[in-house]
């Protein structure tokens, strides 16, 4: 069964720093361009980052740019998001998702549970 | 970066049908696709591309593109398609991902 996992999520500081990991399992992790989505409590969707099978294709929200560093670990069949300076506006539900990707159109079609982080002092 | 535009709300009789958009200006160049959310679960994609249904979606959810806007269309709404519904489609850049902010459908 394809499944993704989140976890590493939790309570930190403002200015402070966390790491989230997402791990899949059942499909081809490194066939795929994977994301990360957040969500903060009672609102929509906010996409994050993008990396792709390798590491030319890595792409941020303004949001997060120059704060949260996407990487990922085919070997491990992991992918991880480093976030840093974390701000309030950073508590969300975390989510990483595979993208079915095509040069006209993205379908993240999978999704793990997602993982809590608040920041908050 | 782009926004994608959605109405914060709409309702649908049992059966009926409803149309959602999602308002943009990279729909020239990008295709949306859709996703529905639960409370308390994680998105789900229900359209994507030209108009592509993963496996296990009902086909009584399409879509359609016309100039800046996207819509999905439920025809036949059941109690069960009660949900959040967002867009995505990429930003200028055609790189950067954009949801659109979501539409919550009631099913009366």
């Amino acid at each position: 069964e394809e499944e993704l996992v989140e976890s590493g999520g939790g309570l930190v500081k403002p200015g402070g720093s966390l790491r989230l990991s997402c791990a899949a399992s059942g499909f081809s992790f490194s066939a795929y361009i994977m994301n990360w989505v957040r969500q903060a409590p009672g609102k929509g969707l906010e996409w994050v980052a993008s990396f792709g099978s390798s590491g030319s294709y890595i792409y941020y929200a303004d949001s997060v740019k120059g704060r949260f560093t996407v990487s990922r670990d085919n070997a491990k069949n992991s992918l991880y998001l480093q976030m840093s300076s974390l701000r309030v506006d950073d508590t969300a539900i975390y989510y990483c998702a595979r993208d079915l990707y095509s040069p006209s159109w993205d379908a993240f079609d999978l999704w793990g549970q997602g993982t809590m982080v608040t920041v908050s002092s | 970066s782009s926004e994608l535009t959605q109405d914060p709300a709409v309702s649908v009789a049992l059966g009926q049908t409803i149309r959602i958009t999602c308002q943009g200006d990279n729909f020239r160049n990008y295709y949306a696709s859709w996703y529905q959310q639960r409370p308390g679960q994680a998105p789900l994609l229900v359209l994507y591309g030209k108009n592509n249904r993963p496996s296990g979606i009902p086909d009584r959810f399409s879509g359609s593109n016309s100039g800046n806007t996207a819509s999905l269309t439920i025809t036949g709404a059941q109690a069960e398609d009660e949900a959040d519904y967002y867009c995505n489609s990429r930003g200028s850049s055609g790189h950067h991902r954009v949801f659109g902010t979501g539409t919550k459908v009631t099913v009366l």
